[in-house]
């Protein structure tokens, strides 16, 4: 079983319509976060999570929400998303929300805005 | 100048060849350094964290040179499986020192 699974693996959704992005972490891990992964781009920091508690938000537009309802899972709201926000979205976890800690990813939701 | 830097490639090395790319950082205060490989339409995965004395994981070495400001992966006798994007991860203390930056990728694609 993978430590971080990511649900659906593709979506295709009109500017507006409202779906969510699931994340679930087997890691025990007690932090979780949120990218944004478009072409030829950097992974942008989207959101972080520490036990259960949202600690960054990185300037998100609001379109974009997220729920973190316990340690192991995330998710992530979305609601008349634009054409430029489809990417990659990827959720990875860290044991604690820390630089040192490396972070594991899950194999991302690709979301294509019609 | 971008936080963290790396050479794009596309880096095309025959089977065996010793390949090495480099990542800039701009902050000298970073203390954390980690290089990632992504294989195409796949998730990032952890390669190596980089140590301040260097380390050597199999075919792989990773360095860090602080008064450059830039971290290293260098890969001995390549194998077709390496072909990846590598990405290097770096924290930002100017910001929350406890995020980190990735740079874009180099592109390794190891040839028969």
């Amino acid at each position: 079983e993978t430590g971080v699974t990511q649900t659906p693996r593709h979506l295709v959704m009109g500017m507006t319509n409202k779906k969510s992005l699931k994340c679930e972490q087997h890691l025990g891990h007690n932090a979780m976060y949120w990218y944004k992964q478009s072409a030829k781009k950097p992974l942008e920091l989207m959101f972080v999570y520490s036990l259960e508690e949202r600690v960054e938000n990185n300037s998100v537009p609001s379109r974009f929400s997220p729920e973190c309802p316990n340690s192991s899972h995330l998710f992530l709201h979305l609601h008349t998303l634009q054409p430029e926000d489809s990417a990659l979205y990827l959720c990875a976890s860290s044991q604690v929300f820390s630089s040192n800690q490396p972070q594991h990813f899950g194999d991302g939701t690709r979301l294509s805005i019609l | 100048r971008k936080e963290v830097e790396q050479d794009p490639g596309p880096f095309n090395v025959p089977e065996g060849a010793t390949v090495a790319f480099n990542c800039t950082y701009s902050n000298s205060a970073s203390q954390s350094f980690f290089w990632y490989r992504q294989d195409c339409r796949k998730e990032p995965k952890l390669l190596m964290s980089v140590y301040s004395s260097g380390n050597e994981d199999g075919r792989f070495t990773a360095q860090l040179n602080r008064a450059s400001q830039y971290i290293s992966l260098l890969i001995r006798d390549s194998k077709l499986s390496d072909s990846a994007t590598y990405l290097c991860a770096v924290n930002d203390p100017s910001g929350s020192a406890r995020q980190l930056t990735f740079g874009s990728g180099t592109q390794l694609t190891v040839l028969p």
